[in-house]
């Protein structure tokens, strides 16, 4: 397996726009998970998914932070509009079960909100 | 609110040191515990986990936990300079691990 795949590997966009963040779990992980790490707040947890619906969100900061999960293979995270506070790095992670003895996490995404 | 504390750091050590790693949590509730190595610039992979109180060993790396203290620890023997990174601690909360800020590692040739 080609592991967890996010898109884009970095994206820099001005503030007020629209970013789209893609992710790819690895197949038949029933749990995906969007972490955000910057170096003051570390890595936290913004939502997670169970079988594509998504169980806990309370980690998302604000309205203009939404996800999906239209099906097993794909998620999106969109932030919109986007702020400079917003600029970190964004992780997604699958796990086979919901103990998490193997969470595997993609090479996450570089946003730049100038 | 459930957290994970890990002091920054840096810790430096000699090469073939051994290095400890320690961590504390605050949910008394948590039954899982995680060590993920990230080096700079990559995603954080999982070292090793631990459930039971004591120690468990895998070769150069070992868990202690003590859940009457909410204590956790990472020990790495002969410490390689190929260890430097950032070693992150997590609980499981539920479903989700709650990650510490880590801790940097630097060993020294």
């Amino acid at each position: 397996d080609a592991g967890v795949i996010q898109s884009p590997r970095h994206e820099v966009t001005e503030m007020g726009q629209e970013v789209t963040l893609r992710c790819k779990p690895i197949s038949g992980h029933d749990y995906l998970f969007w972490y955000r790490q910057t170096m003051m707040r570390g890595l936290e947890l913004l939502i997670y998914f169970n079988n594509n619906v998504p169980i806990d969100d309370s980690g998302m900061p604000e309205d203009r932070f939404s996800a999906k999960m239209p099906n097993a293979s794909f998620s999106t995270l969109k932030i919109q509009p986007s702020e400079p506070r917003d600029s970190a790095v964004y992780f997604c992670a699958s796990s086979q079960t919901d103990q998490n003895e193997k969470l595997f996490f993609g090479s996450g995404t570089q946003l730049s909100v100038l | 609110q459930k957290e994970v504390e890990q002091n920054s750091g840096p810790l430096s050590v000699p090469e073939g040191a051994i290095a400890s790693l320690n961590c504390t949590y605050s949910d008394r509730g948590s039954q899982s515990f995680f060590w993920y190595r990230q080096y700079s610039g990559k995603s954080p992979e999982l070292i090793m986990f631990i459930y039971s109180n004591g120690d468990k060993e895998d070769g150069r790396f070992t868990a202690q936990l003590n859940k009457a203290s909410q204590y956790v620890s990472l020990l790495i023997r002969d410490s390689q300079p190929s260890d430097s990174a950032t070693y992150l601690c997590a609980s499981l909360a539920g479903t989700a691990l709650i990650f510490g800020k880590g801790t940097t590692l630097s060993v020294s040739s």
